[in-house]
This record gives C-alpha cells, sequence and structure tokens, in this order.
C-alpha cells in the first residue's frame, strides 16, 4: 500500500458518456500527478499539479479535463472520449512538485467502445 | 531531450536465479537521477530502487542492486535469488535536476517472468 488510491479500478464507457476518474493520496503530498500508460509506449505525463494549481499540460486534448480540489484529490474528467484514449491512467505524488520519488496509485483501467 | 530506452521487452530467468534487466538513457546533463520502478499485475508502480548520478557506488535494496555506469550511461537492474512475487513488469526512469524542467522520463518496460 503506497497511500495513492484511485477509483474505479476498471472503466468502461462509451464515447459519448461522461465519466470521472479520482485520485486520493493520504501521504500529505503537495504535488499529483496523471499518467497515461499505453501498451508498448514509455508512460506518459498529461498533467501536474502543485499545492492545487496546474502547473503542467502536456498539450493534453481538451477532452481529458482535470480538476484538483485540494491536496489529497486529483480527479480527471473524460467526455466525448475516443477509442485510442483506451489505456491505463495512472495517478502519482510527491511530496513537492517533481521531487525525485513520485508515488503511484494503481491505476484505472480505461476502455472506450 | 532525455530518452530512456530498454531493449528487453520481455524475459525469463529461473526462480531463485539472478536476473538482470537493462536500460540506457541518453542525456548531456552531468547531475541527475535514475529509477527503477515495478508494476506488478495489481499496475500499481512500485519505486524498488533509486540512484544519484554523482554517487559512484552503485545503489542496493535488499535483493535488488544496480549496475550504474555513467560513462556509458547505462543503468542495470539485478534482481538476486529471484522469486516468484518478482514478476512484473519493470520500467526504468530518469529525471533531471535541472529546477524548473524537471520530469521522470520513462522506458518502454521489461516483462519479468519468473519459472518455478
Amino acid at each position: 500500500e503506497t497511500g495513492v488510491t484511485q477509483t474505479p479500478r476498471h472503466l468502461v464507457m462509451g464515447m459519448t458518456n461522461k465519466k470521472s476518474l479520482k485520485c486520493e493520496q493520504h501521504l500529505g503530498h503537495n504535488a499529483m500527478y496523471w499518467y497515461k500508460q499505453s501498451a508498448k509506449k514509455p508512460l506518459e505525463l498529461m498533467f501536474v499539479y502543485s499545492l492545487e494549481e496546474r502547473v503542467e499540460n502536456n498539450s493534453v486534448p481538451s477532452r481529458f479535463s482535470p480538476e484538483c480540489p485540494n491536496s489529497s484529490h486529483l480527479f480527471l474528467h473524460l467526455h466525448t472520449l475516443q477509442p485510442e484514449d483506451s489505456a491505463l491512467y495512472l495517478c502519482a505524488s510527491s511530496q513537492d512538485m517533481w521531487q525525485e520519488t513520485q508515488y503511484f496509485g494503481p491505476g484505472t483501467r480505461l476502455l472506450v467502445l | 531531450a532525455q530518452t530512456v530506452t530498454q531493449s528487453q521487452p520481455e524475459m525469463s530467468v529461473q526462480e531463485a536465479e539472478t536476473a538482470t534487466l537493462s536500460c540506457t538513457y541518453d542525456t548531456s546533463e552531468s547531475d541527475y537521477y535514475l529509477f527503477w520502478y515495478k508494476q506488478p499485475p495489481s499496475r500499481q508502480m512500485i519505486l524498488v530502487i533509486r540512484q544519484e548520478a554523482y554517487k559512484q557506488q552503485n545503489a542496493t535494496e535488499n535483493r535488488f542492486s544496480v549496475n550504474f555506469q555513467k560513462a556509458a550511461k547505462s543503468f542495470s537492474l539485478k534482481i538476486s535469488d529471484s522469486q516468484l512475487g518478482d514478476a512484473a513488469m519493470y520500467f526504468c526512469a530518469y529525471r533531471t535536476v535541472d529546477f524548473g524542467n524537471e520530469k521522470l522520463t520513462f522506458g518502454t518496460g521489461t516483462r519479468l517472468t519468473i519459472i518455478p
């Protein structure tokens, strides 16, 4: 148990659905991250939040919308996704932004039909 | 930009034997951090070991150790006395210490199978 939880663990959605992924960290960290993991590709950074402010957005399509209401919670709102968005979405946290040790959650396996 | 290469998509090792996973990286920086993460079937990424580039001594954590060759830009992971629970995807990662430009860069991973 690394102290980072994600729900749901599995999600199947149609291209017209709206859903949200939730991440919660119980480590007292100040920074949180969303990553996308596709088969046979390196982990891709999507968003970085530090002290609840978005610091980085790596040119992610607007159909992905992050929200960080406080330093313990991070959401990824999904709308009008494409089949190629099917992947494992990982949340991570670290004490401060880009601290060398990031702690990852178990991920949400997303399938877009 | 930094890149991380893991040239072994898959490998297998007999239980109790030693597994060596390779990782190379490309950078022009002299100081940085390197990591190995383990991703078991539960999909949670777990930090296995970390190495600071300015340290010449290879990092060790119980059965896990690294062979850090800075000049060759190589960072291999050695798992001694392999156990069934070591079966997982292993990712090598690089992090710069350049303030304002820090981020983790990951390799594509190596799937390790342990043969009973």
